[in-house]
């Protein structure tokens, strides 16, 4: 149980943002939100992850709710590398296992 | 970021035949380790966690003497799949973290055909 939801696909087109959502409404107060991709026939791939408070990487934006019970992750300028699977991951505290779910698979139109 | 090394990228067996893959974090010391498995068109499934010198903790429905685990060192570890049959072909992926980061890192996979 991933215990997260995200939509099955998305498409957006080069050199656009990206806004991925991700719902995790069951989330307790010490769960940290991570985020990976993976490329085809490739091991997943860290992109970011938070606990309350906005992220930002060189990678991506993380937009957590005030709430905590969603997020989105940003890609600010799509390009056709962006192209994979996005995993959003809750993890407990002091845990580090990783359940992944299907995750949204995002299709970049050149 | 960290680099997890994973080797061989591909391979074929056949049946019947044992296969090691090996996971090495390259410039971090790696106290727990996990593997996963991908079939086609699936996500990633944890078969197992191992911590550095201690026995692995394996899922529900993953056979330990099936599939051999060992971390003797921060920086090693191995997945053995004993006896291989063709339904145990499959993308095989292992994942670090070390005591700093609560991120892990992933080796590239290693892709199992048995014939």
């Amino acid at each position: 149980d991933a215990k997260t939801t995200q939509p099955n696909s998305m498409e957006s087109n080069e050199e656009e943002p990206v806004h991925l959502p991700c719902n995790h409404s069951t989330i307790s107060g010490t769960d940290y939100i991570h985020w990976y991709r993976q490329l085809p026939s490739q091991g997943p791939e860290y992109v970011i992850h938070g606990l309350t408070s906005n992220v930002n990487n060189r990678m991506a934006s993380l937009a957590i709710a005030e709430d905590r019970k969603s997020s989105t992750l940003i890609l600010h300028r799509a390009t056709l590398r962006d192209a994979a699977v996005y995993y959003c991951i809750r993890t407990g505290a002091g845990s580090y296992q990783l359940t992944f779910g299907k995750g949204t698979k995002l299709s970049v139109i050149p | 970021g960290a680099v997890v090394s994973q080797h061989p990228s591909r391979v074929i067996c056949k049946s019947g035949t044992s296969v090691k893959i090996e996971c090495r974090s390259l410039d971090f010391q790696a106290t727990t380790m996990f593997w996963y498995r991908q079939f086609p068109k699936q996500s990633l499934m944890l078969m197992a966690t191992s911590n550095e010198g201690s026995k692995a903790t394996y899922e529900q429905g993953v056979e330990k003497d099936k599939f051999l685990i060992n971390h003797a060192s921060l920086t090693l570890s191995t997945l053995t799949v004993t006896s291989a049959h063709p339904e145990d072909s499959s993308f095989y992926i292992c994942s670090a973290r070390d005591k700093e980061n609560t991120e892990a890192f992933f080796g590239q996979g290693t892709r199992l055909t048995v014939v």
